[in-house]
C-alpha cells in the first residue's frame, strides 16, 4: 500500500524557519516525482513546487510566492523528501501536504497525497 | 501563469442527481487538467486526469470531459459520498496551478 506521511510541522514566528519531511512507503521512492501543495486555513489549494526524479534530473520547480525561500530536496535512500522553509511570512500558514506525481517524468498531476501537517506562522 | 477558474463555487443537488462542475483555463492547457475530490478534514483525491480518464478506483459516475480551454467534471446519480469539494488543475506549464474549487452541497 502506498502511504505518504508528512510531519515537521509547528508554531513559528515569522522570519523563522521550518523542514518538513515527507516519507513515503509502497513504492520505488527514487523513481517519482514528488510534489508539495498547501491549503490555507479555509481556503483551496496552492502549489508550492515540485522535484523531479534522479532519471529526470532531480531539478525543481517553484510558486513565484516561495521561490526563493524554499527549498525542495530528496533523499533516496529514505524514501523522504523534504521542504526547507526560510523567512516565513503570516500567509505561509497553511496545512502542507505531499503528493506523488508518478514515474511518468512528464504528466506532473497529484496521484497519491499524503494527510498533511500544519503550519501555522505567528508571532 | 495559467489562471484556472472553476463555477459555480457551490452547486445544490439532490442524492442521486446529477453536477456539472466547469473549469475554464486562461490559455490552453490541451488536455494536461486533473480533477480532485477533497471531503472536510482529509487530503485530495486524484479522480481524473489526461481530462477524461479515471484514477484507478474511481467510480463509472465520475466523468470528465473537454480540452484546451473548457473542462467539465460530471457527476451522474450523486451519492452520499460524494458531497464535498471539488479541484482542477492544470499541468500544462509551469507554475502548476489550481482552480478555486466547487463545493457540491446537498439540496
Amino acid at each position: 500500500e502506498v502511504q505518504l506521511v508528512e510531519s515537521g510541522g509547528d508554531l513559528v514566528q515569522p522570519g523563522r524557519s521550518l523542514r518538513l519531511s515527507c516519507t513515503v512507503s509502497g513504492f520505488t521512492f527514487g523513481d517519482y516525482a514528488m510534489t508539495w501543495v498547501r491549503q490555507p486555513p479555509g481556503k483551496g489549494l496552492e502549489w508550492v513546487g515540485l522535484i523531479r526524479s534522479r532519471d529526470n534530473g532531480g531539478t525543481t520547480e517553484y510558486a513565484a510566492s516561495v521561490r526563493d525561500r524554499f527549498i525542495i530536496s530528496r533523499d533516496d535512500s529514505k524514501s523522504v523528501a523534504y521542504l526547507q522553509m526560510n523567512s516565513l511570512k503570516t500567509e505561509d500558514t497553511a496545512v502542507y501536504y505531499c503528493a506523488d506525481s508518478g514515474a511518468r517524468g512528464y504528466d506532473y498531476y497529484m496521484d497519491v497525497w499524503g494527510k498533511g501537517t500544519t503550519v501555522s506562522v505567528s508571532s | 501563469e495559467r489562471v484556472m477558474t472553476q463555477s459555480p463555487a457551490t452547486l445544490s443537488v439532490s442524492p442521486g442527481g446529477r453536477a456539472t462542475l466547469s473549469c475554464r483555463a486562461s490559455q490552453t492547457v490541451s488536455s494536461n487538467l486533473a480533477w480532485y475530490q477533497q471531503k472536510p478534514g482529509q487530503a485530495p483525491r486524484l479522480l481524473i486526469y489526461g481530462a477524461s480518464t479515471r484514477a484507478t478506483g474511481i467510480p463509472g459516475r465520475f466523468s470528465g470531459s473537454g480540452s484546451g480551454t473548457e473542462f467539465t467534471l460530471t457527476i451522474s446519480s450523486l451519492q452520499s459520498e460524494d458531497f464535498a469539494v471539488y479541484y482542477c488543475q492544470q499541468y500544462h506549464n509551469w507554475p502548476l496551478t489550481f482552480g478555486g474549487g466547487t463545493k457540491v452541497e446537498i439540496k
